[in-house]
């Protein structure tokens, strides 16, 4: 059965410094895709970044990337030069086939980051 | 172009009444998924509409049901609602069922049952 798992219910970094938040998962499909959303106080959850199961290279979006490791089957999130304004619930999720029928998306329980000044 | 809207924002409901919260999509998108997101875990899926039918259905009971309409706005209505009901509501939008790449959500409407 496909899961994410999150081990860090929560993380501290100073400000301007890189963090790196976990995300393990779990599937028998060999496609899938993967995702990273960040969800603030107001609840709306924010895309950040998607990496592809056949995608050879690491996905990068600003100053955050992808550490993808398909071996391992884990897909961590790096986010370099943290901001007071990055400080929220950060969630990797997982939908099983790169393209099919839905938009059912897996996720883990998060981590909660606080950026400190 | 206007995001994801959801209706209300918060409210509270009793055990045994109905609930319905209402989702516009993001101009343009046609595909329209609702989430359950209980206090302290991640979001699952309840289910999709595409063409205002449901094209996808999680491990929820059917007294969750749903509506998409022309303007491809959607409902989530729960009847019989239970305590275990209380969660964050989210709607996402997307503009091709099952396009790579991200959903588009709402901020959610949070209901409360006593």
């Amino acid at each position: 059965a496909q899961k994410i798992t999150q081990t860090q219910p929560g993380m501290f970094v100073q400000e301007k410094e890189a963090v790196t938040l976990d995300c393990t998962y779990d599937t028998s499909d060999p496609s899938y895709g993967l995702f990273w959303y960040k969800q603030p106080s107001s609840g709306e959850m924010i895309f950040l970044i998607y990496q592809g199961s056949y995608d050879q290279q690491n996905a990068t979006e600003g100053r955050y990337s992808l550490n993808f490791q398909k071996a391992r089957k884990s897909a961590n999130l790096v986010i370099s030069a943290s901001q007071l304004g990055d400080s929220a619930m950060y969630f990797c999720a997982m939908r099983e086939g790169l393209g099919g029928a839905t938009n059912k998306l897996i996720f883990g329980t998060g981590t909660l980051l606080a950026v400190q000044p | 172009e206007t995001g994801v809207t959801q209706s209300p924002t918060h409210l509270i409901k009793t055990r045994g009444q109905q609930v319905t919260l209402r989702c516009s999509s993001q101009s343009g998108h046609n595909t329209v998924s609702w989430y359950q997101q209980a206090l302290g875990q991640g979001p699952q899926f309840i289910f999709q509409y595409y063409r205002e039918e449901e094209n996808g259905r999680g491990n929820f009971p059917p007294r969750f049901s749903g509506l998409q309409f022309p303007n491809y706005s959607s409902e989530l209505n729960v009847n019989a609602l239970e305590l275990d009901d209380s969660a964050l509501y989210l709607c996402a939008s997307s503009s091709v069922a099952g396009a790579i790449g991200e959903l588009f959500f709402g901020e959610g409407s949070r209901l409360t049952v006593l």
